[in-house]
Formats: C-alpha cells, structure tokens, sequence
C-alpha cells in the first residue's frame, strides 16, 4: 500500500523568502503524485501533478516540484512567498493497480509573515 | 462550471440521528469518492465507487453507507449520527483515459454531530 508523509504541520516564511514544503512517497510500483492547495473554508485545488513524465513539475501561482525517485520524494518550491500563498497544502499518492483513489498526507499549514 | 456539487453545505445532527450527505457532478466522471477531513490527519477515504453500480470501501468505511445512484450521483448516508462522525465531508470526482486525469473536490459539507 502506498503512503505519503509531509514533514512540517507548520511552516513559516517571510514574504518573498523561498517556500519549501516537504513530502516522502512509499510506494512498491511507480506512483503518480499531486499536490493540493485548500484555503481556509474551501474544497481542495489542483497544485500540480506528477505523472511519469518530466521529473520537475510546474503548477500554478508559481508553485513547482520535483520527483526524485531516489529519495522517494516530491518536495513542493516557490521562490518567492506571497501573502496569498497562506494556506494548506496536502499531498496525495495514487498507483495504477488496485484502488486508484488518492492517498493524503496530513497536511502542512503555511504561515506567511509580513 | 460547476463541477461537483455537494449539499447541504452545513449540518449539525443530535447523536443518533440519520442523514445523507449529497454529491453530484457534471464532468461525465466514472470514478466518485467520498472522504473526511479532521484536523492534523489529511483526508481519509471513507469509500469510493469506480463506475456506477460498484461501490468499495476505503479506509474508515465503519459508521457509513453509499449508493452510486447513477453515473452522476453518489451519496453518503450516516445511519446513527455519532460524535466521531464530526468533521468535514468531500466528495471528489475523476475520470481515467490517457494518462491520469486530476481529481475534482466539491467544496465540502461541515457535519456537527452533538
């Protein structure tokens, strides 16, 4: 079974500092990776998404990340934090055989100071 | 647009109470989902059906029942409402064809059960 770990249930950066929130992947067979963005009292939104291609992915608002198989991981970047970038920020792990629903990590709430 | 819709948007129940949580979408998606969101623990699958007529259980299916009403429907009934059943509900939409597609969030229903 596939697994998904985000270390940091809470980060804080300074406004235009380097934004860097952290997953690992467990996964037995190549996994498809996403990440979503959910603002305060909303549904999920659409980040980015890995799916066997280009190992560094670009997303949306600037965001970007890169899958290193050899590290098992798919670490979520922007260079420069905005004060809209607060939010939370999950992410998921789906493998095409069996169940193809997404898999969460716990999430990592981002502070960002002024 | 509107994707996938679910209703109602709110909810507070007395213990033991039954309800139904409601999800349609419009994307002509095969795949539906249902999770539950609590704070510090991601989104858990609940249940999720692949195609109309199959259902499947995720990962705390326990307190829950679904029915894929059709292709576009798929709702959530909780039989007798319980304290641990407090949380916010989404249902999530996705089609798979060449690739793999994204997945669609409904802006979730807060449950209170008291």
């Amino acid at each position: 079974a596939q697994s998904v770990t985000q270390l940091g249930s809470h980060v804080s950066v300074s406004e235009g500092a380097l934004v860097l929130l952290r997953c690992n992947y467990s996964s037995s067979v190549p996994p498809y990776l996403f990440w979503y963005v959910q603002y305060p009292n909303q549904g999920l939104q659409l980040l980015l998404k890995y799916t066997s291609a280009a190992t560094l992915v670009k997303g949306i608002n600037g965001f970007e990340a890169e899958f290193k198989k050899s590290e098992t991981s798919f670490h979520l970047t922007k260079p420069s934090a905005h004060m809209s970038d607060a939010a939370e920020y999950f992410c998921a792990v789906r493998v095409d055989t069996g169940r193809r629903a997404l898999t969460f990590g716990s999430g990592t709430r981002l502070q960002v100071q002024p | 647009n509107a994707g996938v819709t679910q209703t109602p948007k709110f909810q507070v129940l007395k213990t033991g109470q039954s309800m139904t949580l409601q999800c349609a979408q419009d994307m002509n998606h095969n795949s539906m989902y249902w999770y539950r969101q609590d704070p510090g623990m991601g989104l858990r699958l609940i249940y999720y059906s692949a195609s109309e007529g199959t259902t499947d259980k995720g990962e705390v299916p326990n307190g829950y029942n679904v029915s894929r009403l059709n292709k576009r429907e798929f709702s959530l009934r909780l039989e007798s409402a319980a304290p641990s059943q407090t949380s916010v509900y989404f249902c999530a939409s996705s089609e798979e064809g060449q690739g793999v597609s994204g997945y669609t969030f409904g802006s979730g229903t807060r449950l209170t059960v008291v």
